[in-house]
């Protein structure tokens, strides 16, 4: 039961421009979301969170959105830059113990 | 602090051999857990601890795993009589006591031949 999607296994943009990322999902009842960032030959680095009685969550460049009537997630990076290339994971955590991502949009930022 | 380790890095068995991964999470995270991944998929929840505790459980996580952390610091996950589609990734992360970020290390790639 894939409770955490991400329909785009790719997004390309360029640079200076905006960049988002979707991810839905299926339970109501998730805590936390979070997103990472992975390169390759590497584990997932921690981007970003948002709790689930929030609606936006900004840090730097990175603004993570949250809609919980639609049950969607969203990560916008302004602007985008070249080293933002990477895989993006979305994470939702259940009773606070367990998370279950998504299977990654591709970013790929053109110079 | 030198981030989360694992170890080894990358492991070629053969099917029905036992293999044991370890991992090293940041001092002070009592949170620990363990991830499969496979190609072109996120990271699968396997099991969860909070210090020494085995907290969560997924139903992925068969007979034939076993994972530990005796002393609440570093972990253990082992995998009896492997199979081909045990190849895979196997992530370890932790997590401080007071937020729910995750720290991944670089992972464990198994092949199963």
């Amino acid at each position: 039961d894939q409770q955490v999607k991400q329909n785009s296994p790719s997004l390309s943009v360029q640079e200076g421009r905006i960049s988002i990322l979707n991810c839905d999902y299926t339970n109501s009842m998730f805590d936390y979301f979070l997103w990472y960032k992975k390169y390759p030959a590497e584990g997932p680095t921690f981007l970003i969170s948002i709790s689930s009685i929030k609606d936006k969550n900004e840090d730097g460049r990175f603004t993570v959105f949250l809609n919980k009537s639609a049950k969607h997630l969203s990560l916008h990076i302004v602007p985008s830059q070249p080293g933002d290339s990477a895989v993006y994971f979305c994470a939702a955590l259940y009773n606070f113990n367990k998370f279950y991502f998504g299977s990654g949009t591709k970013l790929n930022v053109k110079p | 602090d030198t981030g989360v380790s694992q170890d080894p890095r990358h492991k070629i068995t053969k099917r029905g051999q036992n293999v044991t991964f370890r991992c090293d999470p940041i001092s002070e995270h009592n949170r620990l857990y363990w991830y499969r991944q496979t190609l072109g998929q996120g990271p699968e929840f396997l099991t969860y601890f909070q210090n020494e505790a085995q907290l969560e459980k997924s139903r992925l996580l068969s007979d034939r795993f076993s994972a530990e952390r005796p002393k609440g610091s570093f972990s253990t996950l082992e995998i009896q009589r492997t199979e081909q589609g045990d190849s895979a990734m196997y992530l370890c992360a932790s997590s401080p006591p007071t937020d729910y970020e995750q720290y991944f290390g670089p992972g464990t790639r198994l092949t199963v031949t």
